[in-house]
């Protein structure tokens, strides 16, 4: 199994809702990524799990909250976004064996609108 | 810093001809680099990764890169483009541990 797999594939919210994007992977990948994409642009990080624990947050809002309940499922809360979040949401993983050259595996990714 | 910057937003090619998909990177150090396709409404795909040794770097699909360290450059390269070839490309430098830093990518669109 070398896939990540993300639901759901399309997500539409308001700005007052409550949602989270799901990921999954089974290849016993201890590192964990969220990658926001806008249209017609390269994908961003976001943040980074490493042996379920937070190594990296890029200054990301706080109406973003990641959680990464164990080693195959990393979640991506959101509460109170904004039209400008509306993009494409990537989740990847990767081995995280301390070589800084990983090969990262992606899902399909979360196409949200906020309206 | 460390960054890429890909030359052309878009590139076009008949079937069957020569792919070059052009990336320049900045780094003080030897980098990482990366090449990643994306098809359309799917995540990232890694076609293949510079990381030290051998410059000429062969990947999947028949795409192949050099690393020329002279000319900061990490071109991709494929000698017979396929209509299933037509995507997006996004070169990529790590400039540090878990970190990826992407460039703005390069559309190639292939005609019949």
């Amino acid at each position: 199994d070398t896939e990540v797999t993300q639901t759901p594939k399309h997500l539409v919210m308001g700005m007052t809702n409550k949602k989270s994007l799901k990921c999954e992977q089974h290849m016993g990948h201890r590192a964990m990524y969220w990658y926001k994409q806008k249209a017609k642009k390269p994908p961003e990080l976001m943040f980074v799990y490493s042996y379920e624990k937070l190594s990296i947050n890029e200054s990301v809002p706080s109406r973003f909250s990641p959680e990464c309940p164990n080693s195959s499922l990393l979640n991506l809360h959101l509460h109170a976004l904004q039209p400008e979040d509306s993009a494409l949401y990537l989740c990847a993983s990767s081995r995280n064996d301390g070589q800084g050259n990983e090969k990262l595996f992606f899902g399909s990714g979360t196409q949200l609108s906020v309206l | 810093a460390q960054s890429v910057t890909q030359l052309g937003s878009h590139v076009s090619v008949s079937e069957g001809a020569l792919v070059l998909l052009r990336c320049n990177y900045s780094s003080s150090v030897p980098p990482y680099l990366f090449w990643y396709v994306q098809y359309p409404n799917q995540g990232l795909q890694l076609l293949l990764k510079y990381t030290t040794g051998a410059t000429l770097v062969k990947g999947i699909n028949g795409f192949e890169a050099e690393f020329k360290k002279s000319e900061t450059s990490f071109h991709l390269t494929k000698p017979s483009a396929h209509m299933s070839d037509a995507a997006e490309y996004f070169c990529a430098v790590a400039p540090g541990f878990q970190k990826l830093v992407f460039g703005t990518g390069t559309r190639l669109l292939v005609s019949p």
